[in-house]
Formats: structure tokens, C-alpha cells, sequence
């Protein structure tokens, strides 16, 4: 089975700039491993950010964008608010099996 | 609306058997997966697998293959996943969700805690 990897800790300051990235250990990830973005608060079930390398649902706040970078998926956060700071996971499919990466645990300090 | 409502926390024993499930509304239960997430304790997200209520076709990752079974019961639109010999290790909170958009929707989890 794949491994997805993911930093496990960042840290953004208020109204900055942060990508958090997902790697796959077959190689580089493209649009055909579906890359989705999930965060999830303490006590909360996740909820998808972004799905489909770069689509957002409607309650996926405008500061969040995915895309394909360096042969990585990526999640970036564009003017970070306090309420960002959550565990991001990202999901990788593989001919239809699927795994989580790590996480990554976004600090807003 | 889509809703889907898992079935309350649970406090079990080694070695006995559980059912959780995981109830859908408001879309064709049939015409959609179900999948099946666990987070142990402080941990992240594993994906454990897939059911496809219309043929009840299920995929298991290689991780939970033959460590649990996945189900559903289109009559009562309801998914499940259970154990037949729980483990302390099975302690964990299970999500259930439909994987469309992502996993546009998520159920509310499932606590199970495995204790002698």
C-alpha cells in the first residue's frame, strides 16, 4: 500500500501565507490520484476543503485553493484567520483504493 | 438534506462482537458509496473501505481486510461495520461518509472503547 506524507506541524502567522503539501511514495502525485484536502478541529468530524485536485465545496472558504505542486498535491492558505488552525488531511486514490496522509497540525500564531 | 447519523458510543470487552451503523437520508442510498474512516485515539485518519449499497460491492483496504466487515441494508438505508472478536486496539472513533466531492458528507462518529 502507498504512503502519503505530509509535514506533520506548520506554523502561519495571522493574515500570511501558508502551502501544505502531500506526497506519494509511487512518484509524483497528479490530477488522476483525485487529491482531496480535509480539516477537522478538535472534537469535529472532518469536512472536505478541497476535492478533485483544486475544487472547493460551498462552505470551503475562499482563502483555500488546491493545486499540483512539484510533483506533490498542495493546499494553500492565502490570509490565515485564527479559526484555520485545525489538522489538515489530505486523501490520495490509487485505481480506487485510497489512503490518508499523516496530517499536518496548522498552528496560527 | 443529506444526513448521515451514526449509531451512539459503545463500551466493550476483548473479544466480543460489535455492529456500529450508519443511517442514510435525504439522497438514493443506493446510487452512492459509503465509506468507512477510523481515528484511533490522538491519531489520524485511516481510510478502512467502500460499500456500494445497490450490489453491496465492498472494497477493504489491505490494513482491515478480514479484520472487520463491512455491510449495508438498502431496506432501511443503513451501512455497517463490525467486528466479530473486538480488540483493546479496535478503540477508536469511526466515521462514516459518502464519498462524492471528496467525502462531501460525513457522519457525526462512532465511539468505540474496547476495555476489560
Amino acid at each position: 500500500q502507498a504512503v502519503v506524507t505530509q509535514e506533520p506541524s506548520l506554523t502561519v502567522s495571522p493574515g500570511g501565507t501558508v502551502t501544505l503539501t502531500c506526497g506519494s511514495s509511487t512518484g509524483a502525485v497528479t490530477s488522476g490520484h483525485y487529491p482531496c484536502w480535509f480539516q477537522q478541529k478538535p472534537g469535529q468530524a472532518p469536512r472536505t476543503l478541497i476535492f478533485d485536485t483544486r475544487n472547493k465545496h460551498s462552505w470551503t472558504p475562499a482563502r483555500f485553493s488546491g493545486s499540483l505542486l512539484g510533483g506533490k498535491a498542495a493546499l494553500t492558505l492565502s490570509g490565515a484567520q485564527p479559526e484555520d488552525e485545525a489538522d489538515y488531511y489530505c486523501l490520495l486514490s490509487y485505481s480506487g483504493a485510497r489512503v490518508f496522509g499523516g496530517g499536518t497540525k496548522l498552528t496560527v500564531l | 438534506e443529506v444526513q448521515l447519523v451514526q449509531s451512539g458510543a459503545e463500551v466493550k470487552k476483548p473479544g466480543e462482537s460489535l455492529k456500529i451503523s450508519c443511517k442514510g437520508s435525504g439522497y438514493s442510498f443506493t446510487t452512492h458509496w459509503i465509506a468507512w474512516v477510523r481515528q484511533m485515539p490522538g491519531k489520524g485518519l485511516e481510510w478502512m473501505g467502500i460499500i456500494y449499497p445497490g450490489d453491496s460491492d465492498t472494497r477493504y483496504s489491505p490494513s482491515f481486510q478480514g479484520q472487520v466487515t463491512i455491510s449495508a441494508d438498502k431496506s432501511i438505508t443503513t451501512a455497517y461495520l463490525q467486528w466479530s472478536s473486538l480488540k483493546a486496539s479496535d478503540t477508536a472513533m469511526y466515521y462514516c461518509a459518502r464519498p462524492d466531492g471528496g467525502l462531501g458528507f460525513w457522519g457525526q462518529g462512532t465511539l468505540v472503547t474496547v476495555s476489560s
